[in-house]
């Protein structure tokens, strides 16, 4: 069963700390990325991989990093520095990077306490 | 840069009316691409269109591609309540792929 899966579905950030949201994905797809959306609003890039060991900043990188040692994995932290971080973050995936068609894991909101 | 519009912002409409939304691209496109996102879900990609003018459908929905490839619509003919959701065109921007703000629609039964 092939897929993208994002954990935690939900997730409470205190104050100053850092939290990581994990986002794995089973398709064999170079690409990963990472979107943040607010309530009613679009989808806003933080960070995408093309492949193993590289990243790019998107449009609102600031206050989050990523990593991407494996091929199936990127996981985002949310840093202290970010101040709003209360949001609907979703991670993507494609098979090359571009303007190829990305599946969508089903998300993990953040809450800040 | 890239400019994509998309309307409207939102469209309230009645189980049975027709309902359209427009993506609309400051430069020439390779391609576009259309998605759905259920309210609390996540995108889900519907189609790509490619060629100048193309029109194709899936059921109750079509989609085209302007002659010039700079604008493109969903048009969903008698609505029902399960097509409630938000709308996405996503397009090319410097070989990326950049999302619109979306269209919400809502119906009403």
């Amino acid at each position: 069963d092939g897929g993208i899966t994002q954990s935690p579905k939900y997730l409470f950030r205190k104050e100053g700390q850092n939290v990581t949201l994990s986002c794995e994905q089973n398709l064999n797809h170079d690409a990963m990325y990472w979107y943040r959306q607010d309530p009613g609003q679009g989808l806003r890039l933080i960070y995408y991989s093309q492949i193993v060991n590289d990243f790019q900043k998107g449009d609102i990188a600031e206050g989050y990093s990523v990593s991407r040692e494996k091929k199936e994995s990127f996981p985002l932290t949310v840093t202290s520095a970010q101040k709003n971080p209360t949001a609907f973050y979703l991670c993507a995936s494609s098979k090359l990077a571009g303007i190829e068609t990305q599946y969508f894991g089903p998300g993990t909101r953040l809450l800040v306490l | 840069g890239q400019q994509v519009m998309q309307i409207p912002q939102y469209q309230h409409v009645q189980e049975g009316e027709d309902f359209t939304t427009y993506c609309n691209s400051s430069t020439t496109l390779s391609n576009i691409q259309w998605y759905k996102q259920r309210p609390g879900g996540h995108p889900v990609f519907l189609i790509q269109l490619v060629k100048s003018g193309e029109v194709k459908k899936q059921k109750r929905l079509t989609f085209q591609f302007g002659e010039a490839k700079k604008n493109s619509s969903l048009h969903i003919t008698a609505t029902q309540t399960t097509d409630v959701g938000t709308y996405f065109c996503a397009l090319d921007a410097g070989n990326m792929l950049t999302f619109g703000g979306g269209t919400r629609l809502m119906v009403k039964p």
